[in-house]
């Protein structure tokens, strides 16, 4: 079975100052793993993903996450955050199902909080 | 192109009522997705539809059903509505069957009282 593990519930950070959230996952299949963005009332924005190639991987709005094979990883980072960047953040695996398609397991979720 | 849209909004039913929720794809997206996001539970999946087959279901009652339509649109439906039901259901839609990222719509916000 996948799993996800988003170890910070909360991570206050103050604006200009970089971030990194964290994720791990399980998985005993190849992965592909993915981060959204969920800003209140909203659905979820994809971020970024990882599908193969290069562990570093770069997405929208100047965050990045870096793929980790060996520490089942797969952190989010962005150099310098906005206060804009105040939202929940999803790290997902996905996870091929028998009947084909796919369906993605999320974490708990991070709520980044970013202050002047 | 536009999103994933999701009707309606918000929603206020009664325990024991019955509610359809609706969901456009992107255009050209074929495989439909639903997820249930409470607090307490976080995101869950509930089911896909590939070409009108429901191909995947996830770990919910009977009560909690869906359909895709010929032009990729679906819909959910929860009968006999609990309080615990109360949650954002969300709709994904994506290009192709495996992999590819799901695009997420507004979701709708059910509250059951």
């Amino acid at each position: 079975a996948q799993s996800v593990t988003q170890l910070d519930s909360q991570v206050p950070v103050f604006e200009e100052a970089p971030v990194e959230l964290r994720c791990n996952y399980s998985s005993s299949v190849s992965v592909y793993l993915f981060w959204y963005v969920q800003y209140p009332n909203q659905g979820l924005q994809l971020l970024l993903k990882y599908l193969s190639g290069s562990t570093l991987v770069k997405g929208i709005n100047g965050f990045e996450a870096e793929f980790n094979k060996s520490q089942t990883s797969f952190h989010l980072r962005k150099p310098s955050v906005h206060i804009s960047d105040t939202a929940e953040y999803f790290c997902a695996v996905s996870h091929i199902l028998t009947g084909g398609g796919n369906k993605l397991t999320f974490g708990t979720g991070t709520q980044l909080k970013v202050e002047l | 192109k536009a999103g994933v849209t999701q009707t309606p909004r918000y929603l206020i039913k009664t325990r024991g009522q019955q509610v359809t929720l609706s969901c456009s794809p992107i255009s050209g997206h074929r495989s439909v997705s639903w997820y249930q996001q409470t607090p307490g539970q976080g995101l869950q999946f509930l089911f896909e539809y590939f070409s009108e087959t429901q191909r995947n279901k996830g770990n919910f009652p009977g009560r909690f059903s869906g359909r895709q339509f010929s032009n990729s649109r679906s819909e959910m439906n929860v009968s006999t509505l609990e309080l615990g039901d109360s949650a954002l259901y969300l709709c994904a839609s994506s290009l192709k069957q495996n992999n590819s990222p799901l695009h997420f719509g507004n979701g709708t916000r059910l509250t059951v009282t």
